[in-house]
């Protein structure tokens, strides 16, 4: 069984720029999250998705977007990027929401991201 | 407001040797407790967790942990490590409303 997939892997953007990256669940899990990860700030929660809808939103800006598609695949999109906007992006998914709820999540590699 | 403090940032051990990693958490509901282990360039991986019953709670690799309430925390250990186990790891709450709320991780370093 495939697990979480993040692409793409490594990007580079300069200031200014938008980005978008994708996160494919494992086969059969409804729920997304998505979570920044950086050396200062650690890992923190940007939202979380289950059946297309947005549940749960972490304390970041408007720039920072999401959504979920009908076969649960995910995209989140960040505008207008800044350089603290430099970091790994990972994203989850779990079966069902008992387990999002709980935190029992498996995650993906990651994207990482560096802007110039 | 709920967080979590790991204690270390930086764990030295040799191999064979036992070695504690120190979790603390604030909270004022009930919450469900985990370990994340992230090897270099790889995303999270769960490693334990404590949802309810028992409060000691254990992994397939020999770590275990125990959730001890009124002193709010949940250290992980093993008794005896492999260099296999270099990696960081990250403690985690969750008041079950789907996010989890992460400590700044252990850099846990296993020499020969």
């Amino acid at each position: 069984k495939a697990g979480v997939t993040q692409t793409p892997r490594y990007l580079i953007k300069t200031r200014g720029q938008q980005v978008t990256l994708s996160c494919s669940p494992i086969s059969g899990h409804r729920s997304v999250s998505w979570y920044q990860q950086t050396p200062g700030q650690g890992l923190q929660f940007l939202f979380e998705y289950f059946s297309e809808t947005q549940r749960n939103k972490g304390n970041f800006p408007g720039r920072f977007s999401g959504r979920q598609f009908s076969n649960s695949r995910s995209e989140m999109n960040v505008s207008t990027l800044e350089l603290g906007d430099s970091a790994l992006y990972l994203c989850a998914s779990s079966l069902e929401l008992t387990q999002t709820n709980t935190g029992e999540l498996f995650f993906g590699e990651g994207s990482r991201l560096t802007v110039l | 407001a709920q967080s979590v403090t790991q204690l270390d940032s930086q764990v030295p051990v040799f191999e064979e040797a036992p070695v504690e990693l120190r979790c603390n958490y604030s909270s004022s509901v009930s919450v469900y407790l985990f370990w994340y282990v992230q090897y270099p360039n790889q995303g999270l991986q769960l490693l334990l967790k404590y949802l309810s019953g028992s409060t000691l709670v254990e992994s397939i690799n020999g770590f275990e942990a125990e959730f001890n309430k009124s002193q709010t925390s949940f250290h992980l250990r093993k008794p005896s490590v492999h260099i296999s186990d270099t990696a960081e790891y990250f403690c985690a709450v969750s008041e079950g409303q789907g996010n989890l709320i992460f400590g700044k991780g252990t850099k846990l370093s296993v020499k020969p």
